[in-house]
């Protein structure tokens, strides 16, 4: 079966670091996308990865390893709006999104 | 119009009833997708479609239909609701079927089956 898996909730402090891992198995892989989602609101894009290594944009960074089937996301300099939930997706071999249920941040003053 | 919008925003509906959530995008893009997203869980695919005239089920297509007529709207109907659908109800639009295929969400629809 697919199988997305990331941590249910994570807690960090406003200025500091904090990494949301995502492992994965799927039939294929055609890259993997990281998503934020407020509470109430509709997911929006934050990165996509296809090759291995970092892809970094701003505060943001993405990793990928597809031999361990391994990503996370790295946020710095955290900052009180970046409280929301994270989620990983896989696109398979059929080019669908296989979502993971999300990691809900909360930044502590 | 910028980007997706879902109409209702929310609603409560009786079992049994028939509802029709609508979705347009003005962004001329080629696919479209209907999730649902339940706590706990991920977001989960109910149907898509590649291009109007199109459509495809996805994981969790029971007690679902969708039509395609043209390419900026996308409605999903439920026959005949029974509690489990209640859920938010994601519409989502990308450019194509490449790998790289980011997909724009609407807002949402809050739907309560009772």
């Amino acid at each position: 079966g697919q199988n997305i898996d990331q941590p249910t909730e994570m807690t960090a402090t406003e200025g500091a670091i904090v990494q949301i891992n995502c492992t994965y198995q799927t039939s294929g892989f055609n890259g993997l996308f990281w998503y934020q989602q407020h509470a109430g609101e509709a997911p929006t894009f934050l990165s996509y990865n296809v090759l291995d290594g970092l892809e970094e944009k701003g505060r943001f960074s993405s990793f990928l390893s597809r031999s361990k089937g391994y990503s996370y996301l790295l946020l710095k300099e955290l900052q009180m709006k970046d409280s929301a939930s994270y989620l990983c997706a896989v696109m398979d071999s059929n080019y669908q999104l296989i979502w993971g249920a999300g990691t809900k941040l909360i930044i502590k003053p | 119009i910028a980007g997706i919008t879902q109409a209702p925003t929310s609603q409560i509906l009786a079992a049994g009833r028939r509802m029709t959530l609508r979705c347009t995008q003005d962004m001329r893009h080629n696919a479209m997708y209907w999730y649902r997203q339940d706590l706990g869980l991920g977001l989960r695919l109910i149907h898509y479609s590649n291009t109007a005239g199109t459509t495809g089920k996805g994981e969790v297509p029971d007690g679902y239909s969708v039509s395609r007529a043209n390419t900026d709207d996308f409605p999903l109907t439920l026959a005949s609701a029974v509690p489990s659908q209640t859920s938010v109800y994601f519409c989502a639009s990308s450019d194509g079927t490449s790998s790289y295929n980011e997909q724009f969400f609407g807002p949402g629809t809050r739907l309560t089956v009772l």
